[in-house]
């Protein structure tokens, strides 16, 4: 079985700080891939990163940078010089085997002037 | 490239009444995937499609929840008859899953069941 688990329900951070949403996984799947995804307001999903589990490097992408960690099941989202556009849910989520792509239960970034 | 299409946007029924929700994925998208996201929560996996085989039902409540793809293309997800707590945000999505693959949503269908 696969799962995600968001421990962050709410995070706050100053305009231009750094911020780190956590995010761990359960899979028993060789082969998996790690995406993060941005839900403003207006109910949307925006896709942000992906990080393929045969991947040496932590992917990148602008602003957003992904820390794997795959000993410990762990792929934090970290965004730097964090805007008040940023203000959003941040879901990571789980593709394995037969391409099944489940979610955790998301965090809300909260980006004060 | 046109992007995933859901119809209605926004759905309002009565408890006990049918609704259907309408899926146009992005051409060529093998997968098709049908969410139900409730207020606060993460999106919640109802169905899965490969082509017009389906995947993954397993949290799907069959009792009142039914979905198909027509020829591997299209699909609709029906509820019959809608409860209070079915109300929600659908969404559908597909991906090509080809080599390094995101899943792409559509706007989603709000439904609010009195």
């Amino acid at each position: 079985a696969q799962k995600i688990t968001q421990t962050q329900p709410g995070m706050f951070v100053q305009e231009k700080e750094a911020v780190t949403l956590d995010c761990t996984y359960d899979t028993s799947d060789q082969s998996y891939g790690l995406f993060w995804y941005k839900q403003p307001s207006s109910g949307e999903m925006i896709f942000l990163i992906y990080q393929g589990s045969y991947d040496e490097q932590n992917a990148t992408e602008g602003r957003y940078s992904l820390n794997f960690q795959k000993a410990r099941k762990s792929a934090n989202l970290v965004i730097s010089a964090s805007q008040l556009g940023d203000s959003a849910m941040y879901f990571c989520a789980l593709v394995g085997g037969f391409q099944k792509l489940v979610f955790g239960t998301g965090t809300r970034l909260l980006v004060s002037p | 490239e046109a992007g995933v299409a859901q119809s209605p946007r926004y759905k309002i029924i009565e408890k006990r009444q049918s609704v259907a929700f309408w899926c146009n994925p992005i051409s060529g998208h093998a997968t098709l995937y049908w969410y139900q996201q409730i207020l606060g929560q993460g999106p919640k996996l109802l169905i899965q499609f490969q082509n017009n085989g389906v995947v993954d039902d397993s949290q799907l409540p069959k009792d009142r929840f039914s979905a198909e793809r027509l020829k591997g293309v299209d699909s609709t997800l029906k509820i019959q008859p809608a409860k209070l707590e079915d109300s929600a945000v659908y969404l559908c999505a597909s991906s090509p899953w080809t080599v390094v693959g995101e899943a792409f949503f559509g706007q989603g269908t709000r439904l609010t069941v009195v």
